[in-house]
């Protein structure tokens, strides 16, 4: 079984500052890890992924995290947040080889950028 | 370019009553989703179907059923509706087959409420 934790239900931060948002993972097996993005009234938008390979991930506007597996975390980091990044994400895993279609998502975490 | 549509975008019931959730994608997807999302939990897999004529449980399967109509489309159907059915519901799709790399095209969702 897989499971994903999002540490911060919100975070508020203040527009120009960077921000980090927190997620850890429980596997048995080695996984996928991904961030989706949900702006308000919208559906979810993939933002990165981790497939294999270089351990930080780079994605849609200016947003990069970092595959630690020493730590099992996933963290999602932008060094400057805009008041266009309010939103909420999610961070999601799936085990690898998995012919299955279950991605598993975190609880969220609500990002409130403040002029 | 639709991608993921979903019908309808609100929805309100008594309890007992029944409807089905509409979802229908363009970009020629062999897999589709639905997904319920509410405070605190992400987003949790009702029902999953992998293929045209073949569809699965996922985490949270009962009180619901669905039908894949054809390769576009996917419906939900909710024969009794309960309070607890209360939520916000997300059709996505998913390119290829085989293991899942986790990239979801999602619909901008349908909120549905039971009095």
């Amino acid at each position: 079984a897989q499971s994903v934790t999002q540490l911060d239900s919100q975070v508020p931060v203040f527009e120009e500052a960077p921000v980090e948002l927190r997620c850890n993972y429980s596997s048995s097996v080695s996984v996928y890890l991904f961030w989706y993005v949900q702006y308000p009234n919208q559906g979810l938008q993939l933002l990165l992924k981790y497939l294999s390979g270089s351990t930080l991930v780079k994605g849609i506007n200016g947003f990069e995290a970092e595959f630690n597996k020493s730590q099992t975390s996933f963290h999602l980091r932008k060094p400057s947040v805009h008041i266009s990044d309010t939103a909420e994400y999610f961070c999601a895993v799936i085990s690898r080889g998995n012919a299955g279609n279950m991605l598993t998502f975190g609880g969220g975490t609500r990002l409130m950028v403040k002029p | 370019n639709a991608g993921v549509t979903q019908t309808p975008k609100f929805q309100v019931l008594k309890t007992g009553q029944s409807m089905t959730l509409q979802c229908a994608q363009d970009m020629n997807h062999n897999s589709m989703y639905w997904y319920r999302q509410d405070p605190g939990m992400g987003l949790r897999l009702i029902y999953y179907s992998a293929s045209e004529g073949t569809t699965d449980k996922g985490e949270v399967p009962n009180g619901y059923n669905v039908s894949r109509l054809n390769k576009r489309e996917f419906s939900l159907r909710l024969e009794s509706a309960a309070p607890s059915q209360t939520s916000v519901y997300f059709c996505a799709s998913r390119a290829g087959q085989g293991a899942n790399t986790g990239e979801l095209f999602f619909g901008e969702g349908s909120r549905l409420t039971v009095l």
